[in-house]
């Protein structure tokens, strides 16, 4: 089993609707959780983050947490074509940072 | 210069060569980091420094060595490489080692031959 774990995608998503983006961890003492989205050719910007006690809302970008499933998830609403990217998932352990492949997200006008 | 840049953008290297990739930071971060990042695996975290003091070292190699003289700049020495180690190599920085504000630069991408 892999330590972090996205599906590859792609997902398509019309415009306007939400996307919704998951992520499974097995690292039960998991205590952080970040978000980066990633253009084709440019490097990784961090968009969100929370930690193990609660979900965060920012803008049209929401990341929730569910600790007994070990899964995080991301939403983005009202979707715009500019969100067509990878997202990248890392969680944070005792000991290290750990990636997602990626999901690779298309919005469609 | 602004945000995070970092130099050569490109790197064509033999396996017998020693070169150095540079990353400077123009954010007033404290804390810095190396990333690999390779087609077919996810982004790996290699090395992270806070305050100029190697406070992580994910299992890389020795023949990559990190150097990290003042929290603005970070450097990667590398010597003997493998074709595998071929990648895109990512700075970033943040205020603290926590992750939570990190600033990517542009990549090195780097060739093993």
């Amino acid at each position: 089993q892999k330590e972090v774990e996205q599906n590859s995608g792609p997902l398509s998503v019309p415009e306007g609707a939400i996307a919704s983006l998951n992520c499974t961890y097995s690292d039960r003492g998991s205590q952080s959780f970040f978000w980066y989205r990633q253009y084709s050719g440019k490097s990784p910007e961090l968009i969100m983050f929370i930690y193990s006690n609660g979900d965060k809302e920012d803008g049209r970008f929401t990341a929730q947490l569910n600790k007994a499933s070990q899964y995080v998830s991301l939403l983005i609403r009202d979707s715009q074509p500019s969100d067509s990217a990878t997202y990248l998932c890392a969680v944070r352990g005792a000991q290290k940072l750990v990636f997602g492949q990626g999901t690779r997200l298309t919005i469609n006008p | 210069e602004t945000g995070v840049t970092q130099t050569p953008r490109h790197l064509v290297m033999g396996m017998t060569n020693k070169k150095s990739l540079k990353c400077e930071q123009h954010l007033g971060h404290n804390a810095m980091y190396w990333y690999k990042q390779s087609a077919k695996k996810p982004l790996e975290l290699m090395f992270v420094y806070s305050l100029e003091e190697r406070v992580e070292n994910n299992s890389v190699p020795s023949r990559f060595s990190p150097e990290c003289p003042n929290s603005s700049h970070l450097f990667l020495h590398l010597h003997t490489l493998q074709p595998e180690d071929s990648a895109l190599y990512l700075c970033a920085s943040s205020q603290d080692p926590d992750f939570r504000t990190q600033y990517f630069g542009p990549g090195t991408r780097l060739l093993v031959l």
